[in-house]
């Protein structure tokens, strides 16, 4: 069985400034790795993925990630935030199988 | 063209009523999903099913009943509604496994279900 930590339940950041967002993971299997955002009222938005190859891994909006194995972190990266970045950041885990696990989320809250 | 859409999107009903949820994904993925989401945005899978056919079943009272009768749909059927049901309800797919797809989730809009 999988799961996934976040350790930082919110994060706020003032705007223009860099973020990370802390994601750990634990499994017996190899996992896929994913991040969603989900903004108010709506659903959740894949932000990117890790399948496989690079361990940095970009995607939507400016956000990167990192896979690292050893540490098995999957950390999310913004180097300027901005205001329409507020959201509530999930990361999640799945084996390839039908089964995604989802962290508990990071509000991330962008001030002026 | 919505991937993966619900109805209804709002829903207020009284304790102990029943209810039902809609979900039609027109990616062609064979795995569908329901997730659901309380006040402190926590999801929890619910239901999963794999080309009309169960595959996971989380410990969810027996008074949720998912029906797939085909793979496009997958509907959430909720009995005696308490108190404790009101939360933000998600419909998802995939197409994961052997022979293709990312596996990644799409999601629905969500379903608030609101019980008084």
């Amino acid at each position: 069985a999988q799961s996934v930590t976040q350790l930082d339940s919110q994060v706020p950041v003032f705007e223009e400034a860099p973020v990370e967002l802390r994601c750990n993971y634990s499994s017996s299997v190899s996992v896929y790795l994913f991040w969603y955002v989900q903004y108010p009222n709506q659903g959740l938005q894949l932000l990117l993925k890790y399948l496989s190859g690079s361990t940095l891994v970009k995607g939507i909006n400016g956000f990167e990630a990192e896979f690292n194995k050893s540490q098995t972190s999957f950390h999310l990266r913004k180097p300027s935030v901005h205001i329409s970045d507020t959201a509530e950041y999930f990361c999640a885990v799945t084996d390839y199988g039908q089964n995604f696990v989802f962290g508990p989320g990071t509000r991330l809250s962008v001030l002026p | 063209d919505t991937a993966v859409s619900q109805t209804p999107k709002y829903l207020v009903t009284q304790m102990g009523n029943d209810k039902s949820i809609k979900c039609e994904q027109n990616l062609g993925h064979d795995t569908m999903y329901w997730y659901k989401q309380d006040s402190k945005k926590f999801l929890k899978i619910m239901f999963s099913y794999n080309n009309k056919e169960l595959i996971i079943n989380e410990t969810v009272p027996n008074r949720f009943s998912p029906k797939s009768p085909d793979k496009a749909h997958l509907n959430l059927h909720i009995n005696s509604l308490e108190l404790g049901d009101s939360a933000v309800y998600f419909c998802a797919s995939s197409q994961a496994g052997v022979g293709g797809g990312t596996g990644e989730l799409f999601f629905g809009e969500g379903s608030r279900l609101t019980v008084l």
